[in-house]
C-alpha cells in the first residue's frame, strides 16, 4: 500500500524526446509537489498544485509542465529533453500546506 | 529566500558511537521535517518537528525555533543509518520547503 507512488522508477530517453512521468497519493492529501534532485544530492522544489491549482512555480523551464487530472495525481510532462534534465525527480504529497510531506520513490531519468 | 545550513557536510562513525547532526534555519518557520534518503535513493521522513523534541527508537530530535535550530541525535549507529540526512523547512506564509544540502553519514562495521 504504497502512499505515494511514481513510474516509471527508471526512464533512460533521446535528447529531444517528450516523456511524462507519473504520480499517485491514496493519502487524500490536497497538496501534491514535484522536486528535483540534482546529481550532487541537491533537491528542490519545481512545483505544486493545491486543489488542482498550481501555488509554486520555480524558475523551471516551460518544458516541463505539471498536469493534474484530479486531487490524487500531479503528473510531470517535459518536452524536448535535454541533457541537463538527467536528475532523480521526486513527487510529494501532504494535507495542507505547512503539514507534514511523503516523498515517493522517485524517478531517475537519464537523458542521453 | 531562507537558507538552511546543515553540518557537517560528511560524518564517518564506527558502528555502536552515537552522533549529532545539526540544521539552521536564517527565518523563522512553520514546518521542519528530518529525511534519510538511504543508499537506494528513498526518502524516509524520520521527524516532523516544527519545535520541541521528539523520540523514535535510537533516533531523537529537537527543534529550538526561536533560535533557529534543528538537531538530530542518532546512537548506537548500525550500518543501516548510512545514507544522506536531510533538514528541510517551509518558511512562514510560503508553500515552499527548501532543502539542505544534507549530512552523508557513513557507518563501518
Amino acid at each position: 500500500d504504497t502512499a505515494v507512488s511514481q513510474t516509471p522508477k527508471y526512464l533512460v530517453t533521446q535528447m529531444g524526446n517528450d516523456k511524462s512521468i507519473k504520480c499517485e497519493q491514496n493519502l487524500g492529501h490536497d497538496t501534491m509537489y514535484w522536486y528535483k534532485q540534482d546529481s550532487k544530492k541537491f533537491l528542490k522544489i519545481m512545483f505544486s498544485y493545491n486543489n488542482k491549482e498550481l501555488i509554486i512555480n520555480e524558475t523551471v523551464p516551460n518544458r516541463f509542465s505539471p498536469k493534474s487530472p484530479d486531487k490524487a495525481h500531479l503528473n510531470l510532462h517535459i518536452n524536448s529533453l535535454e541533457l541537463g534534465d538527467s536528475a532523480v525527480y521526486f513527487c510529494a504529497s501532504s494535507q495542507a500546506r505547512m503539514a507534514e510531506a511523503f516523498f515517493g520513490q522517485g524517478t531517475r531519468l537519464t537523458v542521453v | 529566500g531562507i537558507q538552511v545550513e546543515q553540518s557537517p557536510p560528511d560524518l564517518i562513525l564506527q558502528e555502536g558511537a552515537n552522533s549529532t547532526l545539526r540544521c539552521n534555519f536564517s527565518d523563522s518557520v512553520n514546518n521542519l521535517q528530518w529525511f534519510h534518503q538511504n543508499p537506494w535513493g528513498q526518502l524516509i521522513n524520520l521527524f516532523y518537528i516544527p519545535s520541541g523534541t521528539k523520540q523514535n527508537g535510537r533516533l531523537s530530535a529537537t527543534t529550538v525555533a526561536t533560535e533557529r535550530y534543528s538537531l538530530l541525535y542518532i546512537s548506537s549507529s548500525q550500518t543501516t543509518d548510512s545514507g544522506v540526512y536531510f533538514c528541510a523547512v517551509k518558511p512562514h506564509g510560503n508553500n515552499d520547503m527548501r532543502f539542505g544540502a544534507g549530512t552523508r553519514l557513513t557507518v563501518k562495521p
